[in-house]
C-alpha cells in the first residue's frame, strides 16, 4: 500500500529555515493523478493547509505563508520537500505529508504519521 | 478562527447515531467536493469520506456524508468506543485560493 514518511529535524531557531523530506512508498511522485502536499497541525490546533507540488514541478501555495514557503520534488529519489524560512515559534506543530488528488476535487489519503517541528532557541 | 465552521463537540452514546456539522459558504462548499477525516489520538488525519458522500475504501457504511448548499454533513451510526476521536471537514476555497479545514469537532462516545 502506499505510504509517505517524514523526516527532518525536531528542532529549529528563531529565523531559521524549517527543511522537511517526504518519502513516498508504493506510488511514484511522478503520478499525474495526484499532488503531493504538505499540512500542519499546531499543538491542540486545528489542520493547516501549506501546499502542494505536482510531478511537473509546479507548485500552489497558501498565501497565508506568502513568500516564507518552497516544495520541491525530486524524482529519483521519490521524495518530496519542505523549506519554510524566518520561522518563530507560531511555526511550531506537527508537520504531515500527503497525498492530494488532482481530479478536481479535494482529499488527503494517505498521510505521513507526522514529524513535530519545535521552533525555539 | 476557521472558515468552516464545526461544532467543537459532541457526544452520544454507544450504539447510538450522531451528525457532524461543516458550515461554509459560496466560495467553499457551496462550489466544490468536501472531504472528511478522523483523527484518533495521538495519529495522523485519515480520510473518511471524498467528494461529499463516498467512503473511504475499507471505511464501514456506519459512516455518511452528504452536503446541502453551503453545509456538508458527517454522519456516524452504530457509535463504538473506538469512533472517539476529531474529525475535519475539509475543501478548496476558490476566494482564497487554498485548501481549508474546519476548526475540528471532538466525538465522545459516553
Amino acid at each position: 500500500q502506499v505510504q509517505l514518511q517524514e523526516s527532518g529535524p525536531g528542532l529549529v531557531k528563531p529565523s531559521e529555515t524549517l527543511s522537511l523530506t517526504c518519502t513516498v512508498s508504493g506510488d511514484s511522485v511522478t503520478n499525474d493523478e495526484y499532488y503531493w502536499s504538505w499540512i500542519r497541525q499546531p499543538p491542540g490546533k486545528g489542520l493547516e493547509w501549506i501546499g502542494y507540488i505536482y510531478y511537473t514541478g509546479s507548485t500552489k501555495y497558501n498565501s497565508a505563508f506568502k513568500s516564507r514557503v518552497a516544495i520541491s520534488v525530486d524524482t529519483s529519489e521519490n521524495q518530496f520537500s519542505l523549506r519554510l524560512s524566518s520561522v518563530t515559534a507560531a511555526d511550531t506543530a506537527m508537520y504531515y505529508c500527503a497525498r492530494e488528488a488532482a481530479s478536481g476535487s479535494t482529499w488527503f489519503d494517505p498521510w505521513g504519521q507526522g514529524t513535530l517541528v519545535t521552533v525555539s532557541s | 478562527q476557521s472558515v468552516l465552521t464545526q461544532p467543537p463537540s459532541v457526544s452520544a452514546a454507544p450504539g447510538q447515531k450522531v451528525t457532524i456539522s461543516c458550515s461554509g459558504g459560496t466560495s467553499n462548499i457551496g462550489n466544490d467536493y468536501v472531504s472528511w477525516y478522523q483523527q484518533l489520538p495521538g495519529t495522523a488525519p485519515k480520510l473518511l469520506i471524498y467528494d461529499n458522500n463516498k467512503r473511504s475504501s475499507e471505511i464501514p457504511d456506519r459512516f455518511s456524508g452528504s452536503k446541502a448548499g453551503t453545509t456538508a454533513t458527517l454522519g456516524i451510526t452504530g457509535l463504538q468506543t473506538g469512533d472517539d476521536a476529531d474529525y475535519y471537514c475539509g475543501t478548496w476555497d476558490s476566494s482564497l485560493s487554498a485548501v481549508i479545514f474546519g476548526g475540528g469537532t471532538k466525538l465522545t462516545v459516553l
